[in-house]
């Protein structure tokens, strides 16, 4: 299938430190978007990297794409408690009407 | 003035019964998507509306059955509930624009249904 699926499932680190979390889909995509997930609520849109583009910055987040390896990877910089949650990719697989999702990597932030 | 409102939050019920979860967005959006997550988080697509018209349908059994009064709606009625249908349900909006679609999704706060 086209899901997205991050690695690692879970992951635990201080405040302040940085968090790398990694996608991988399984075949061509137009873009791909990270969002973020706070327990027991929606999916909320992060960034959006198009196809032929393979790094973007917002704030504290930066996500590289490589197509070649059809993998993206999120770094969250200097994090914070309220970081805390889960952080999912989006694949639209070509079909600008439908998205694959994973099951997210969940992030742990400690204060 | 919540972008994506879904109702209930949370709907515990019977096995056998039927029940509905509604969703608005006020966003001026064309197209809505029923979304459900399992117990591992997992977030896979059930149905996608564009202007009221049905575009994707991932094989989901025929007890569900969206509806779509107009563009700001998308309801989701289930017939004859099954323990399995117990996880959580999203609604979501996006537009899709020519060209370069970049088809950001706004999702509501989920619905927890319990099937007992």
């Amino acid at each position: 299938s086209q899901q997205g699926e991050e690695d690692p499932q879970a992951l635990s680190i201080q405040e302040g430190e940085n968090a790398t979390m990694n996608c991988s889909y399984k075949t061509s995509i137009n873009n791909l978007q990270w969002y973020r997930q706070n327990s027991g609520r929606g999916l909320v849109h992060l960034i959006l990297i198009r196809s032929n583009e393979r790094e973007k910055h917002s704030g504290r987040l930066r996500v590289t794409l490589d197509t070649s390896k059809k993998s993206s990877s999120l770094l969250i910089t200097a994090s914070r408690a309220a970081d805390t949650a889960s952080y999912f990719c989006a694949t639209d697989g070509f079909n600008f009407n439908k998205f694959y999702f994973g099951s997210g990597t969940k992030l742990n932030v400690k204060p | 003035d919540t972008a994506v409102s879904q109702t209930p939050k949370y709907l515990v019920t019977q096995m056998g019964n039927d029940k509905s979860i509604k969703c608005e967005q006020n966003l001026g959006h064309d197209t809505m998507y029923w979304y459900k997550q399992d117990s591992k988080k997992f977030l896979k697509i059930m149905f996608s509306y564009n202007n009221k018209e049905l575009i994707i349908n991932e094989t989901v059994p025929n007890r569900f059955s969206p509806k779509s009064p107009d563009k700001a709606h998308l309801n989701l009625h289930i017939n004859s509930l099954e323990l399995g249908d117990s996880v959580v349900y999203f609604c979501a909006s996006s537009q899709l624009k020519g060209g370069l679609t970049k088809n950001i999704q706004y999702f509501g706060a989920g619905t927890r249904l319990s099937v007992l």
